[in-house]
């Protein structure tokens, strides 16, 4: 069975500064990973996803993730934060054709941008 | 292209009562999911359909099922409406069930409050 663990429900952050958000996982075959991001009253917006290619992956608005086999994660990074950051964010695992479109979701992050 | 949209956003309805939400994803996709999201339990999958057919369950009870028509547009139901079921309730769809370019985009939620 999958599942994924997300370190820190709150995370803050300066803006300028580096952003972390911790994601690891659990998959019983090679995993497809995913994060996403929630702003208040809408729905999840796909930054980025990891698919057994690259293992460095880069996504939109400046946010990038590393997959680390070894270490069973996929955390998430941003060199400087941006006040438009602001909102909470989803690690999603899924097992490809062995779970179909079948998303399993962490607790989510919430992020806190300081000015 | 046009997202996925969901009607309708907002939804109150009375303990013991049923409901119907719809999804309608984005062009050409075939597989449609849903998810439920409140505070207490995260984001939790509820099913996936694929070509009109159930492809995935998620461990829900009997009173919420699903749908999907020959256009691929989708709906759930939710019958016997209880407290517990108040929710955002998230669409998603995909164009495959997985392979290196599968992604899941997801609307905007129906938000469900029952009282």
């Amino acid at each position: 069975a999958q599942s994924v663990t997300q370190l820190g429900s709150h995370v803050s952050v300066s803006e300028g500064a580096l952003v972390l958000l911790r994601c690891n996982y659990s998959s019983s075959v090679p995993p497809y990973l995913f994060w996403y991001v929630q702003y208040p009253n809408q729905g999840l917006q796909l930054l980025l996803k990891y698919t057994s290619a690259a293992t460095l992956v880069k996504g939109i608005n400046g946010f990038e993730a590393e997959f680390k086999k070894s270490e069973t994660s996929f955390h998430l990074t941003k060199p400087s934060a941006h006040m438009s950051d602001a909102a909470e964010y989803f690690c999603a695992v899924s097992e490809g054709e062995t779970s179909g479109s079948r998303l399993t979701f962490g607790e989510g992050t919430q992020l806190t941008v300081n000015p | 292209k046009a997202g996925v949209t969901q009607t309708p956003r907002y939804l109150i309805k009375t303990r013991g009562q049923q409901v119907t939400l719809s999804c309608s994803p984005i062009s050409g996709h075939r597989s449609v999911s849903w998810y439920q999201q409140t505070p207490g339990q995260g984001l939790q999958f509820l099913f996936e359909y694929f070509s009109e057919t159930q492809r995935n369950k998620g461990n829900f009870p009997g009173r919420f099922s699903g749908r999907q028509f020959s256009n691929s547009r989708s709906e759930m139901n939710v019958s016997t409406l209880e407290l517990g079921d108040s929710a955002l309730y998230l669409c998603a769809s995909s164009h495959s069930r997985g392979g290196s370019s599968y992604e899941q985009y997801f609307g905007p939620g129906t938000r469900l409050t029952v009282t």
